[in-house]
């Protein structure tokens, strides 16, 4: 079964540091997103990415945050300058059609980010 | 945030008895709802969903219920098996957004 592959597993880096966020999606789907689940908390939306610009993002998805597609598979999460409340699990998603109500997403397993 | 809430964080079932997942939400603009299950150490994957303009779906040993006058949606899983044991989230969505709002998830335990 095609499946959404996140690299790095986990991810430790300095508080100030950039890091990205790799993703491949599965390859004949269209619409890319980023979500995050804080340790005890919610999963949370991020940033959806449809034809090459983002279509939709949260509140949490500030100046600080960028999402690029720069090849045909990889979808990337850039946080320039991490804070500790950015450590979290951040996953990818993707799916065939437009939004959630068309078409369950598919998450790939996370990349564990923490921040020191 | 809590437009999603599933006020259950665990659950502890026998095999082979029925597991009652229980997900409320409060924004009137969702008009999908689904639901997915997580191991450790692997991203949320796809359950089972249900339209607004229906009250129940069933697939399997799963069905969903929705009472949209309690805002309020089920997820029963009959009968449990040890291999359920996981993390259930219920999200809900409206029409033409490209989010989900995930619930706080529950741990569901399935005993031999």
């Amino acid at each position: 079964e095609p499946e959404v592959t996140q690299t790095p597993s986990h991810q430790v880096t300095q508080m100030g540091q950039e890091v990205i966020l790799r993703c491949v999606p599965i390859s004949n789907h269209l619409y890319f997103y980023w979500y995050r689940q804080i340790l005890g908390q919610k999963v949370e939306f991020l940033v959806s990415f449809y034809n090459n610009e983002i279509s939709e993002k949260s509140e949490i998805f500030d100046d600080q945050f960028s999402v690029e597609r720069p090849d045909g598979s990889n979808f990337t999460l850039k946080i320039r300058s991490t804070k500790l409340e950015d450590s979290a699990m951040y996953f990818c998603a993707s799916s065939q059609d437009r939004g959630a109500t068309n078409e369950k997403l598919f998450f790939g397993s996370g990349t564990q980010l923490s921040v020191l | 945030d809590q437009q999603v809430k599933q006020n259950s964080p665990s659950l502890s079932v026998q095999e082979g008895r029925i597991s009652i997942l229980n997900c409320d939400y409060t924004n009137s603009m969702f008009d999908y709802f689904l639901w997915y299950k997580k191991y450790p150490a692997e991203g949320p994957t796809f359950l089972i969903s249900i339209s607004s303009i229906k009250d129940k779906n069933e697939d399997g040993r799963f069905t969903v219920f929705l009472n949209k006058s309690a805002k309020h949606l089920s997820l029963h899983i009959v009968p449990s098996q040890p291999g359920d044991s996981a993390v259930y989230f219920c999200a809900a969505s409206a029409w033409g957004a490209q989010k989900l709002v995930f619930g706080q998830g529950t741990r569901l335990t399935i005993n031999p």
